[in-house]
């Protein structure tokens, strides 16, 4: 069965600070995507970023990151020098099995509050 | 294009009554999808379509949900009749097959 972990509910970090959020997932699969979506106070999700299996390699995005290793199953997120604006809700998504990469299982999501 | 459109917004309706979401999925997308957000089971997919045919709806509590999706762009979830425990956030989403794009979502309260 496919499962997506997200152990830390809540952060809280001063603006300015470097936080990275933990995602862990497992599947059977050898093909699959990975997914993160904020939802920020006002309730809409946001879409990140969509990570095949094949492609281990970090990517940076402005003042986001994402680190996916397959050994460990895992795709944490980073947020560099993190600003109020970047409280919100943040969710890692595992695609089902069929490729269909709307077809998502979602973690519980990690709160990040970021005080000024 | 606007995105994934949803209304209402908000709705409030009484225990027993029909309630009927909407969502208008953005232009080309073929794959439109319902989720469900509740603090105790989070984000759940309830039902998606491909081309306006229903695909999986294991998702889809009990049969007093349905969804239906006339035509590539628009689509509606009805609950019949309404229950306290649905109060949720109902969210649509679409796909053009590569990442999902959703809605604002419906804030529902059933009292």
């Amino acid at each position: 069965a496919q499962k997506v972990t997200q152990a830390q509910t809540e952060i809280s970090v001063v603006e300015k600070e470097d936080v990275t959020l933990d995602c862990v997932y497992e599947t059977r699969d050898t093909t699959y995507y990975l997914f993160w979506y904020k939802q920020p106070p006002s309730g809409e999700l946001v879409f990140l970023i969509r990570r095949n299996s094949f492609d281990e390699q970090n990517e940076i995005s402005g003042r986001y990151s994402w680190n996916f290793q397959k050994s460990t199953s895992s795709f944490n997120f980073t947020i560099t020098a993190s600003q109020v604006v970047d409280s919100a809700v943040y969710f890692c998504a595992l695609s089902d099995p069929s490729g269909n990469t709307g077809k998502l299982i979602f973690g519980q999501g990690t709160t990040l509050q970021v005080k000024p | 294009d606007a995105g994934v459109i949803q209304s209402p917004r908000h709705e409030v309706t009484e225990m027993g009554q029909e309630v009927t979401l909407r969502c208008k999925p953005i232009s080309g997308h073929d794959y439109l999808f319902w989720y469900r957000q509740t603090m105790m089971r989070g984000l759940e997919l309830l039902i998606y379509f491909n081309n306006n045919v229903p695909i999986d709806d294991s998702g889809m509590p009990e049969d007093r949900f349905s969804a239906k999706m006339p035509n590539a762009s628009f689509s509606t979830l009805k609950i019949q009749p309404s229950e306290p425990r649905d109060s949720a956030v109902y969210f649509c989403a679409s796909s053009s097959g590569t990442e999902a794009f959703f809605g604002q979502g419906t804030r529902l309260t059933v009292v």
